[in-house]
């Protein structure tokens, strides 16, 4: 099955440009999106198609892919920007769809 | 105003079983592809099931065979059979939209708030 991998944590300082990863095998051929969730809420869709921001979303918030791995960028860090964050995919070769480990941000 | 409300959760005792409703409203389920996705406690997101748009579905391996996702087209209103439930099944489960994407892989726009289920003697 279809692996996403991100690093646990990430630490920023307000104003600051925070980096989330997430690795997966040619993960540049797929979709991704990227989900920001915080404490006791639903998950909301915060970068789709890559790169694309759903109404509403700041437009700190960026995405980039290419390769195995693709990237959240959150420019100009705020404390209300400290949540858990997903990426997701759909495999193809299984129908199956496939949310990343999370990433923990952390704005200092 | 585009709105999911999920409802039926609840403890359950092992090898139990349980059905989930989201009530959406604001949208059509029948025109839309349709999922539900859990989260245990402390842990991440796991995807469980989609109803496509034609009727076509698709299970997560660790429910497949026990769990079946259905709607019902007059209440507007998708569901989750979910039997022979384990202690591993215990989860907040979220129903969600499906946005179909241009790279053909599809993304979650609406969320409902998630309904718990414990599954534990």
């Amino acid at each position: 099955s279809y692996v996403l991998t991100q690093p646990p944590s990430v630490s920023v300082a307000p104003g600051k440009t925070a980096r989330i990863t997430c690795g997966g095998n040619n993960i540049g051929s797929k979709s991704v999106h990227w989900y920001q969730q915080k404490p006791g809420q639903a998950p909301v869709l915060v970068v789709y198609d890559d790169s694309d921001r759903p109404s509403g979303i700041p437009e700190r918030f960026s995405g980039s892919n290419s390769g195995n791995t693709a990237t959240l960028t959150i420019s100009r860090v705020e404390a209300g920007d400290e949540a858990d964050y997903y990426c997701q995919v759909w495999d193809s070769s299984s129908d199956h769809y496939v949310f990343g480990t999370g990433t923990k941000v952390t704005v200092l | 105003e585009v709105q999911l409300v999920e409802s039926g959760g609840g403890l359950v005792q092992p090898g139990g079983s349980l059905r989930l409703s989201c009530a959406a409203s604001g949208f059509t389920v029948t025109s839309n592809y349709m999922s539900w996705v859990r989260q245990a406690p402390g842990k991440g997101l796991e995807w469980v099931s989609i109803l496509y748009s034609g009727g076509s579905t698709y299970y997560a391996d660790s429910v497949k065979g026990r769990f079946t996702i259905s709607r019902d087209n007059s209440k507007n209103t998708l569901y989750l059979q979910m039997n022979s439930l384990r202690a591993e099944d215990t989860a907040v489960y979220y129903c969600a939209r499906a946005r179909p994407s241009s790279g053909g892989g599809d993304s979650f726009d609406y969320w409902g708030q998630g309904t718990l289920v414990t599954v534990s003697s």
